[in-house]
């Protein structure tokens, strides 16, 4: 079946450092990949998102870019803020008949110091 | 622009007691509904889906049950909670052609 695997943390990290988390997946055909991130509290909101092969997504900072041939989607940030401190979950979407369902790593915990 | 609202935020119940969550979507028609759980502030564990009006699937056999009596209502219920229904539940909608899910802000529960 479908699965995402991403690092299991927790990452502790100083401002404006750069940030790695990894992320990769297994999926029949080819699925869409997501990043969500989740703040103390809150519901899970959408980072961001790529479709297909060599797509890079983008948002506020962070960027992924999906890798067919590695399957892997890791999500960077070139300089982390104390706000960015939440928990980034991988996702994907294999498409066909799965009526729009997610599949989710379980998530990694960021910490960012002043 | 499309919004979710989940009800009511927090809610501590007693073991054997009934359970009704509120899940309602507005700026969209015929969404897909989801119901997920997480435990733990870590991993999602999906409860139910619904692709349209009165259509539910469950993913996992359990305690609890859903209901979507109107195109943009979804409501998770259960008729004696357990100790193991504690957690926090989030409420995702997604467009019928486009794969990215949005979330509500979730409902925390306490079962005790």
């Amino acid at each position: 079946g479908d699965s995402v695997t991403q690092m299991e943390g927790p990452v502790t990290l100083s401002e404006e450092a750069f940030l790695t988390i990894n992320c990769t997946y297994t999926a029949t055909g080819y699925p869409s990949l997501f990043w969500y991130v989740q703040y103390p509290g809150e519901g899970l909101q959408l980072l961001l998102k790529a479709t297909k092969a060599d797509d890079k997504g983008s948002n506020k900072g962070f960027e992924a870019t999906y890798r067919k041939e590695t399957t892997s989607f890791h999500l960077e940030k070139g300089s982390v803020q104390v706000s960015d401190s939440a928990v980034y979950f991988c996702a994907l979407n294999a498409g066909g008949t799965s009526y729009g369902k997610l599949t989710f790593g379980q998530g990694t915990i960021l910490t960012v110091h002043p | 622009s499309q919004t979710i609202h989940q009800w009511p935020a927090t809610l501590v119940q007693p073991v054997g007691s009934p359970l009704s969550l509120e899940c309602t979507v507005e700026g969209t028609s015929n969404p897909n509904l989801y119901w997920y759980r997480q435990a733990a502030g870590r991993g999602l564990q999906l409860l139910f889906y619904s692709v349209g009006i009165g259509q539910i699937s469950s993913e996992v056999p359990q305690n609890l049950s859903a209901s979507r009596p109107q195109d943009r209502q979804f409501i998770l219920s259960s008729k004696k909670l357990l100790l193991s229904d504690s957690g926090f539940y989030l409420c995702a909608w997604s467009g019928q052609s486009h794969y990215e899910q949005y979330f509500g802000p979730g409902t925390r529960l306490t079962v005790t």
